[in-house]
């Protein structure tokens, strides 16, 4: 069964503070992605990773940082937290086969900032 | 600039009945469209793409067309069910692969009452 988890789920921190969400796929796929949803917007690309040690930014990367240090863990970092940065944050993985291309999505990380 | 418009913004139906979601795009290239479902508090599950030109594909209760010259494409559901109740979202692809881009629409939050 093909997944993608997100570590916490929830999160309530205060401005100024560090930030660490997490994101695992049992997959073995290369390619991950870390994007924010806010409400009445679609989703926003964050940060890419073609694979270890290998990010892109992507639309909105200012105030993020992320890590690949292994093939299934991708992680999002907010150095020094500000309360605009309060969104739900989801991580996708993505399949290339010869004929699709698929992304699967995490469950979300719900970020409070106060 | 939101290049993927979605209509209407929130829809209300009774259980049983038929309803049609709208997504218009400008988008170019238009490689693929897909539509997800997205239940309250989880993340984007797919339901369908489509690729060619007057696509037409049909899971289930859920059917979708694509007109590609128009930039236009609907999400059908059939005989709605309580469990019909989510955002349905609309992501157009600029490529077929990690290389390219996925636009998302902002969504309609489909509600099914008894």
């Amino acid at each position: 069964d093909m997944k993608v988890t997100q570590m916490p789920r929830y999160l309530i921190k205060r401005m100024g503070e560090n930030v660490l969400l997490e994101c695992g796929q049992d997959m073995s796929h290369e390619t991950m992605y870390w994007y924010r949803q806010d409400p009445g917007l679609g989703l926003q690309l964050i940060y890419i990773s073609y694979d270890v040690d290998s990010n892109s930014e992507g639309d909105i990367p200012k105030g993020y940082r992320v890590s690949r240090k292994k093939r299934e863990h991708f992680s999002l970092i907010l150095d020094s937290a500000k309360t605009n940065q309060t969104s739900v944050y989801f991580c996708a993985s993505s399949f290339e086969g010869l004929s699709s291309y698929e992304q699967y999505f995490g469950p979300g990380t719900r970020l409070t900032v106060l | 600039k939101t290049q993927v418009e979605q209509s209407p913004q929130s829809l209300v139906v009774r259980q049983g009945e038929n309803c049609v979601l709208q997504c218009n795009y400008s988008v170019t290239p238009d490689n693929h469209l897909r539509w997800f479902k997205q239940d309250t508090g989880k993340g984007l599950v797919s339901l369908t793409v489509l690729v060619h030109e007057n696509d037409k594909t049909s899971n289930g209760r859920y059917s979708a067309t694509l007109d590609k010259d128009a930039k236009h494409s609907t999400l059908h559901i059939t005989a709605t069910l309580l469990d019909d109740t989510a955002t349905y979202i609309c992501v157009v692809g600029d490529r077929g692969s990690a290389l390219g881009r996925l636009h998302f629409g902002a969504g309609t939050q489909l509600i099914v009452i008894p």
